[in-house]
């Protein structure tokens, strides 16, 4: 049992390029969740989704897209990116979506936009 | 609006005291409250969490923590701390009267552990 996993771990892009983030977690798990981890700033909402073929916005969702074809995988997209999209981006999964129910985070994405 | 604020960037702690790291909340309804570990180049790892009922909750690697309602309050605590420990830890809170189906939950901005040998 992987749990949350993230591919790349770690990616140099130059400003305007673009790029797809991949997590998959292997734990049947409904929700499904991006976040982008800044110094002094927490975690932060990017988009998130409560099931296969849906996806919502977030706190921070512009400049991202996102898709969930698959229940088990949830795709960050960047279409252009700029220097202020450098940052640790980090996926999480819940089983369902109540107020009680605990995230599960893959090892993050590190990515540096030149 | 829910917040959460972690008020110390870093805790300084010697290897076999008592440690605690500080989290208040604000939310408008009951609170549900999460404590969460990242360990260097790692992702973040679930601590433990307050739901309801006692206000002592204990969770992974020894840690505990103390939910105080008036305080608006919930403190990660542990009785003797070890190196292994230090970490970065955030505390986060997700509101009971949120009436969306977002799951959404408020981080701190984190607060850096560091046990001395």
């Amino acid at each position: 049992n992987a749990g949350v996993t993230q591919t790349p771990k770690f990616r140099v892009l130059k400003t305007g390029q673009s790029m797809t983030l991949l997590c998959a977690q292997d734990m049947n798990h409904e929700y499904m969740y991006w976040y982008r981890q800044d110094p002094g700033m927490g975690l932060r909402l990017i988009h998130y989704s409560v099931g296969e073929g849906t996806t919502a916005k977030g706190e921070v969702p512009d400049g991202y897209n996102v898709s969930r074809l698959k229940k088990q995988n949830f795709l960050l997209g960047l279409e252009s990116a700029a220097p202020s999209q450098t940052s640790v981006y980090f996926c999480a999964s819940s089983y369902g979506g109540t107020r009680t129910e605990t995230q599960y985070f893959g090892p993050g994405t590190r990515l540096l936009v030149l | 609006a829910q917040s959460v604020a972690q008020p110390e960037d870093q805790v300084n702690v010697a290897e076999g005291n008592p440690l605690t790291v500080k989290c208040t909340y604000s939310v408008s309804g009951n609170p549900y409250l999460f404590w969460y570990v990242q360990y260097p180049n790692r992702g973040l790892q679930f601590l433990l969490k307050y739901i309801t009922g006692d206000n002592l909750v204990k969770g992974s690697y020894g840690f505990e923590a103390e939910f105080n309602k008036s305080q608006t309050s919930f403190h990660l605590k542990k009785p003797s701390a070890l190196v292994s420990d230090s970490a970065l830890y955030f505390c986060a809170v997700r509101d009971g009267n949120y009436g969306g189906a977002t799951n959404k939950l408020i981080f701190g901005t984190g607060t850096l552990l560091a046990v001395q040998p």
